[in-house]
């Protein structure tokens, strides 16, 4: 099956750092552009970073950027956001997301709670 | 940042009804807009790429229209599976935004 996973979601307190996983399977991760958008109640659906097939370019969110590092492994078909210096705003479902030009595959995501 | 307002927020009808949704644009993004559907505790599923194509395995009652700065999804017979939240996207430009969200009930 084509499908993304998502995994290392958690309770975390704040100024603390998780790291997410996901993990592809189905077809040639290495061809594809990959993003993590977030969903929150409030702010609904936010993009938080790109990373292109040959790791060439890489973008983020105003909000995270110097906080969350997106990075992948062609070779383990994974994608990865390093998450540090985490806030109460950044409480919410992250997904890992297959990127062409639409977002056309996402995962199931992996949800992420910023509290004290 | 490109804004993406619909409307309307919320939209209650009755199953074989036809559903308009609006996207518009804060400025001008060509066709780099796409829709998504979003079931309650399931993730967004794409229904159309660039304002018009339909995605794989969508069913025909699902359409999109538009260029520029406005667009329109469109349900052609509302079925009760349709209950969902329906938001736009655009890719002309990073940040890549999405609008609010438009919640279609079915009475």
């Amino acid at each position: 099956d084509v499908q993304l996973v998502e995994s290392g979601g958690g309770l975390v307190k704040p100024g603390g750092s998780l790291r997410l996983s996901c993990a592809a399977s189905g077809f040639t991760f290495s061809n594809y552009n990959m993003n993590w958008v977030r969903q929150t109640p409030g702010k609904g659906l936010e993009w938080v970073s790109s990373i292109s097939s040959s790791l060439s370019f890489i973008y983020y969110k105003d909000s995270v950027k110097g906080r969350f590092t997106i990075s992948r492994d062609n070779a383990r078909n994974s994608l990865y956001l390093q998450m540090n210096s985490l806030r109460a705003e950044d409480t919410a479902m992250y997904y890992c997301v297959r990127d062409r030009g639409s977002f056309d595959l996402w995962g199931r995501g992996t949800l992420v709670s910023v509290s004290s | 940042e490109i804004v993406l307002t619909q409307s309307p927020d919320f939209q209650s009808m009755a199953p074989k009804e036809k559903v308009i949704i609006t996207c518009r644009a804060s400025q001008n993004i060509g066709s780099s807009l796409h829709w998504y559907q979003q079931k309650p505790d399931q993730s967004p599923k794409l229904l159309i790429t660039y304002a018009s194509q339909s995605f794989s395995g969508v069913p025909s009652r699902f359409s999109g229209s538009g260029s520029g700065t406005d667009f329109t999804l469109t349900i052609n017979g509302l079925e009760a599976e349709d209950a969902a939240t329906y938001y736009c996207h655009q890719s002309s430009s990073l940040p890549r935004t999405f609008g609010q969200g438009t919640k279609v009930e079915i009475k």
